[in-house]
């Protein structure tokens, strides 16, 4: 079975720290990972994904199958970037996500 | 451009009542999902559907019955609430294969 871990239920750093944000997951076929954002009562949005490799509002993901882990990571923390953080996991032909407990970050000024 | 819409956005139910979650998408998806939040506990996966018609189970699908009757519409039903089912329910839809969900809003729901 397909299971994604956040070991940091809370994380809390100072604006223009660097912040990195860990998941692990478990899965023994080819996954796809994607981390996933919710802004205070927003909907969660799609942060990014590991296969378009791309950059988005600064974080990067970089996919590590040797040690299982897609961690979330942006070099200068915004106070605007407090929010839910969302790993989630699915098979490449599949179309469930399994979610991660969540990482709630807090940018204090 | 709606994107997703659940309704309704906010409810209180007594222990024992029914009631239907309404999600509908404009952006012809063909897979629509259904999930629970719960602090500490991420989202669990109530049911989902792969198109009109079809339904399946997720992993936390006890308690709860959907139906996808229209391409565009998905519901999730409680027949009898329980305090348990004290969530935020959170609708999504997908093309497909891939992961890109678009989320809903959410549905806060509390059972006393």
């Amino acid at each position: 079975a397909q299971r994604v871990t956040q070991p940091e239920k809370l994380l809390s750093v100072f604006k223009g720290a660097p912040v990195e944000l860990k998941c692990n997951y478990s899965y023994s076929g080819s996954p796809e990972l994607f981390w996933y954002v919710q802004y205070s009562r927003q909907r969660l949005q799609l942060l990014l994904r590991h296969i378009s490799r791309e950059s988005i509002k600064g974080f990067t993901a970089d996919l590590n199958k040797g040690e299982t882990s897609f961690h979330l990571k942006k070099p200068f923390a915004q106070e605007e970037d407090s929010a839910m953080y969302y790993c989630a996991l699915t098979e490449t032909s599949g179309s469930r996500l399994t979610f991660g407990e969540g990482t709630q970050l807090t940018v204090n000024p | 451009n709606a994107g997703v819409t659940q309704t309704p956005k906010f409810r209180v139910l007594k222990t024992g009542q029914s009631m239907t979650l309404l999600c509908a998408q404009d952006m012809n998806h063909e897979y629509m999902y259904w999930y629970r939040q719960d602090p500490g506990m991420g989202l669990r996966l109530i049911h989902y559907s792969v198109g009109e018609g079809t339904t399946a189970k997720g992993e936390v699908p006890d308690g709860y019955n959907v139906s996808r009757l229209k391409k565009q519409n998905f519901l999730l039903g409680l027949e009898s609430a329980a305090p348990s089912q004290t969530s935020v329910y959170f609708c999504a839809s997908s093309y497909g294969q891939g992961g890109g969900y678009t989320f809903g809003s959410g549905t806060r729901l509390t059972v006393v």
